[in-house]
């Protein structure tokens, strides 16, 4: 099975939003509703941001949010802030395993 | 609190089974909201999932790696293990387990990750 496909990197300034896609296909992101976003800062275990496509864990910020249009779900984060610097990573369902994205490192300028 | 613990060798022959124990505290293992898993991250490189066990023994693997994967669980223990079989270079990693909602994409604790390096 293929990743899912994630930009390798995007960036923002403080207190502007952006966008991470993760593209999958009618197997997995297209099928379930069980995407989820994770979160890791270098040396660090994973943290997870969303889960379900558009839940947020306890403690989660609501400046994260998460939505799916077909095949493809998106990762929105709204007023950037330094310590989100990190490398996110999608995550979809596909049957009967769970497949990654090849991760996207965010910058925040 | 739970928490979740990898242990094993750090360094593994070539053509060698990796074999790896994750231990949990703070709860139960035999619950029926959870899945407990392995997830793996070569140096570097992006999150790969391995695969997962319920408390009864049902497992799913990545298709790509299930020929050489067995997770099993050890509910006295409250331990869950995962064994690797031939591995090369590649299996170089950081090895995650992790705990799993039944039913949802939310994957809650995680262990803090042990590097396992394949070398002779």
């Amino acid at each position: 099975q293929s990743a899912l496909t994630q930009p390798r990197s995007v960036s923002g300034s403080p207190g502007q939003s952006v966008s991470i896609s993760c593209t999958g296909t009618s197997s997995d992101v297209g099928s379930y509703n069980y995407v989820s976003w994770y979160q890791q800062h270098p040396g660090k275990a994973p943290k997870t941001m969303i889960y379900d496509v558009s839940k947020r864990p306890s403690g989660v910020p609501d400046r994260f949010s998460g939505s799916k249009s077909g095949n493809t779900a998106s990762l929105t984060i709204s007023g950037l802030q330094a310590e989100d610097e990190a490398d996110y990573y999608c995550c979809s369902f596909a049957g009967t395993f769970w497949v990654f994205g090849g991760g996207t490192k965010l910058t925040v300028l | 609190q739970l928490q979740l613990q990898e242990s094993g060798p750090g360094l593994v022959k070539p053509s060698e089974t990796l074999s790896l124990t994750c231990t949990v505290s703070g709860g139960s293992i035999s619950s029926s909201s959870y899945y407990w898993g392995w997830i793996r991250q070569p140096p570097g490189k992006g999150l790969e999932w391995i695969g997962n066990i319920y408390y009864s023994g049902t497992s799913y693997y990545n298709p790509s790696l299930k020929s050489r994967v067995t997770i099993s669980v050890d509910t006295s223990e409250n331990q869950f293990s995962l064994k690797l079989s031939s591995v090369t270079a590649a299996d170089t990693a950081v090895y995650y387990c992790a705990r799993q909602y039944s039913g949802s994409s939310l994957t809650d604790y995680w262990g803090q990750g042990t590097l396992i390096t394949v070398s002779s």
